[in-house]
This record gives structure tokens, sequence and C-alpha cells, in this order.
């Protein structure tokens, strides 16, 4: 299947400061990509629909000037999570869907684990 | 909207032994119904997919049925072994629309 790759897989940032999220599809072209914000032992949640050239669109409750989305080219994307807070602490996940010929289909990176301190 | 229900929420099964795992749809008009499987610590890889002009599909040890009628879809895997133990999502799209995941289901494969 397809690749998509996310840096880093884990951080840990004092509160107050932002950290940058990267998202790349290694072997395809996505046009949109998607940013996912998971609990422990919870399903995913999306917090936005990133898609190539243009702005994200986000979700209900999902504050768009805390979680600034960037998908400036068909293979990459970035969540910068603006001053941060032990709140936001979580496990992010960017999927990326590849519209093959026989319609699209989701892959995900393997995530990104934000401890604020 | 879409809303897609899995059960059950957790399993345990001896290796060895079936596993299956449901999920219904409310959304006639989705069409595509992924699995994934989620690994601690791990983003969600696919495992298996099926489309709705297609009632079944298998792989290796993984099978998944699709029952357009009833909206229900499952992934059965056979012969399980404790590398399959992980938490598994299903779910449900239109061709454009947003991809919908279903709670989840823990299973655990005892040795």
């Amino acid at each position: 299947g397809a690749v998509v790759s996310q840096h880093p897989s884990w951080v840990i940032c004092k509160s107050g400061t932002s950290v940058k999220i990267e998202c790349r599809s290694l072997d395809f072209q996505a046009t949109t990509m998607f940013w996912y914000r998971q609990f422990p032992k919870q399903s995913l949640m999306l917090m936005a629909t990133s898609n190539e050239g243009s702005k994200a669109t986000y979700e209900q409750g999902v504050e768009k000037d805390k979680f600034l989305i960037n998908h400036a080219s068909l293979t990459l994307s970035t969540l910068t999570v603006t001053s941060a807070h032990p709140e936001d602490s979580s496990f992010y996940i960017c999927s990326a869907s590849d519209s093959g010929t026989v319609g699209e289909k989701l892959f995900f990176g393997s995530g990104t684990q934000l401890s604020v301190l | 909207g879409e809303n897609v229900e899995q059960h059950p929420s957790t399993l345990s099964v001896q290796e060895g032994d079936s596993a299956v795992i449901k999920c219904t749809y409310s959304d006639s008009a989705s069409n595509y119904f992924p699995w994934y499987k989620q690994e601690l610590g791990k983003g969600p890889q696919l495992i298996i997919d099926i489309r709705s002009n297609v009632g079944e599909k298998k792989d290796q040890r993984i099978a998944v049925t699709l029952n357009k009628t009833a909206k229900h879809f499952s992934l059965h895997i056979t012969e399980t072994q404790p590398e399959d133990s992980a938490v598994y999502f299903c779910a449900a799209n239109n061709y454009g629309q947003n991809f919908v995941f279903g709670p989840g289901t823990r299973l655990s494969v005892l040795p």
C-alpha cells in the first residue's frame, strides 16, 4: 500500500511553545490530507481536512488558530500546535487519500505523541 | 450523515481460534468499507477493504463480508495468532466524503 510518513513520532515541549508535525505522502500525490486526534482507548477524532493549495476545513469545536494546518504541496501537510498547553497532549495522526483509478483509499501516518509539560 | 457502529468493543480469543468483528452503517450511499489495525503507539494500518459491488473479499487469514441490504460488514480472522492482538477499526465512505470510523474493537489473542 501507499506510504505516509509522519514526523516526529513523539515530542515533549514546554507549555506556551509551538510544535510542528509533518505528514508526507512518499509514493503518491495526496490532494487531500486529514488530521486526527486520538485519546487513549478511543477512536479517531477528525480535526480538519487539508486540501493542497487551499485553506483547511476544520471540524466543529476545533480551534483553527490553535491548530494551524498548511498543505503547501501534493506530498506535504503540516500541523502546528500553537501555544501548546497540557490539555493539548494527545496522539495526533495524519492520513492521506490516494485517489487511484478505483477510487480513494486512506492511508495513515505512524502518529505523533505530543506531551506538553 | 453517516454513522458507523462496531461490535464487540473487546474480544478475547484463544490462539488458533477465529475472531469476527461486525460493523453496521446508516448511509446506503456509502460504497467503500476498509478495515484498519492499530497497534499500540502506532497509526492505523489498512489491512483489507471491500467495495459495494463485491460481497466478500479474502486475503490469507483475513476476510471481509458485506451485506448491503442489511447495511453491515464484518471482519473475519482465522487461525488467530498473538500478533493479531490490536485495536481494529472499521470505516465507511462514499467517494468524495469523509471517512466515518467505528469506535474500535480491542482484540486479544491469548496464547
